[in-house]
């Protein structure tokens, strides 16, 4: 059975404060990690991850993918109150009846205080 | 361009009522999909189409689940008898032919079964 852990579920910081958020998965025929921000109700598309290690970057938020240790990692940087949201992670499936299917981690939940 | 939309935004039943959400895609999105987020966990595929066609459906309840998608644009999903379980926000994504693994989703429905 599929299985993605993000850690931590919960994290409050100060503006200013630079966070890690950690996904692991284990899924069957692996195509690529795909990062959203949730804030209030539908997720939104931050990055999609397919090579190792190239980090992938959007102004202060940048992810890396390792397809070895079959883990990723989401930085933010000089947070802001407007980080404030649920990353999720979601590996996709590649090929057969399974073909773009993401199967979420249960997120993290990021607080970001003034 | 126009995001996915959603209707209701809110519904409120009471258990073995029944109730159908409908969601319009992005123009053009060839590939639908449903998902079931309960409070305090990611997104749970229900059901993928590809034009009108189920590519997945491994995680419907179908005895009381349905869902369709009439020629290949607009979806509805049931559910009949709704179970107080049900109660969570359903959200539908739609994503490109080409662009698969991208998906980008609506604002949700918030179901509460009472």
């Amino acid at each position: 059975e599929d299985k993605v852990v993000q850690s931590p579920l919960s994290l409050v910081v100060h503006e200013g404060d630079t966070v890690t958020l950690n996904c692991s998965y284990e899924v069957t025929n692996f195509r690529s990690l795909l990062w959203y921000k949730q804030e209030k109700k539908a997720p939104t598309f931050l990055f999609m991850l397919t090579s190792s290690g190239i980090e992938k970057k959007s102004g202060r938020l940048s992810s890396i993918l390792d397809k070895k240790e079959l883990f990723s990692i989401l930085n933010i940087t000089a947070t802001q109150t407007g980080d404030s949201a649920i990353y999720l992670c979601a590996p996709s499936h590649a090929g057969g009846t399974s073909y773009g299917k993401l199967t979420f981690g249960q997120g993290t939940i990021l607080t970001v205080h003034p | 361009e126009a995001g996915v939309a959603q209707s209701p935004r809110y519904k409120i039943i009471e258990k073995r009522q029944s109730v159908a959400f409908w969601c319009n895609p992005i123009s053009g999105h060839a590939t639908l999909y449903w998902y079931q987020q309960i409070l305090g966990q990611g997104p749970k595929l229900l059901i993928q189409f590809q034009n009108n066609g189920v590519v997945d459906d491994s995680q419907l309840p179908k005895d009381r689940f349905s869902a369709e998608r009439l020629k290949g644009v607009d979806s509805t999903l049931k559910i009949q008898p709704a179970k107080l379980e049900d109660s969570a926000v359903y959200l539908c994504a739609s994503s490109s032919q080409g662009n698969t693994y991208e998906q980008y989703f609506g604002p949700g429905t918030r179901l509460t079964v009472t």
